[in-house]
């Protein structure tokens, strides 16, 4: 079956503690994208890779950072979170050019206290 | 910066009423409109895609419009019910191959 898998789904965590949100795709995808939500904002693509070893900011990617050392993976890392990237946080992937085939991660609500 | 705009931010209707979602857009240099579902603890799952030369697209009791004249979108759902109950996303493409969403509707479907 065709997915994106994100881990973990929930977490609850304390400011400037180091985390991951990992993300796997089983599509051979080249394109994989990073989007959190908040009410009333809708959501913003945080970092994108266009394929392994290439990334490029999205348009909220302070406080984030990625890595895509392999196809089927993009990890969001969080050096030092703070209570403002409380959200939850999409992962996505689609072929190379065609956003209207995008698969998306069921999502990880991450709190941060 | 493309902006989408989504109209009413929430609505509540009784099951069997027809009922129209709104998305506008600023601009309308787009070759897609896509309208996706949210469901809570779920990812999103998408509906329809409009291309830029279409008017219209169905699915089911599903039909969406697109005017990029006007800058504008409509998902109409036919005979609601409960289970339509959902967020719905309109999105377009924009720069960085990345999707551009609006704020979403939260529709409630009540027996």
């Amino acid at each position: 079956e065709a997915q994106v898998t994100q881990n973990p789904r929930y977490l609850i965590t304390v400011t400037g503690k180091k985390l991951t949100v990992t993300c796997s795709q089983n599509m051979n995808h080249e394109y994989m994208s990073w989007y959190r939500q908040d009410p009333g904002l809708g959501l913003r693509q945080i970092y994108y890779s266009m394929n392994v070893e290439v990334t490029d900011k999205g348009d909220v990617p302070e406080g984030y950072k990625v890595s895509r050392k392999e196809k089927r993976n993009f990890p969001l890392i969080l050096e030092s979170p703070s209570p403002n990237q409380t959200s939850l946080y999409f992962c996505a992937s689609h072929p190379s050019g065609r956003t209207d085939t995008q698969y998306f991660g069921p999502g990880t609500r991450l709190t941060v206290l | 910066k493309q902006e989408v705009t989504q109209i009413p931010a929430a609505l509540s209707v009784p099951e069997g009423e027809n009922l129209v979602l709104n998305c506008s857009f600023t601009d309308s240099a787009i070759y897609n409109l896509q309208w996706f579902r949210q469901d809570p603890g779920k990812g999103l799952t998408s509906l329809l895609l409009i291309q830029s030369s279409q008017r219209e697209q169905t699915s089911g009791r599903l039909n969406a419009s697109l005017d990029k004249s006007s800058g504008r979108s409509t998902l109409y759902i036919a005979a609601s019910q409960p289970g339509d109950s959902a967020t719905y996303l309109c999105a377009v493409p924009g720069g960085g191959n990345k999707l551009t969403f609006g704020t979403g509707t939260q529709l409630k479907v009540e027996l």
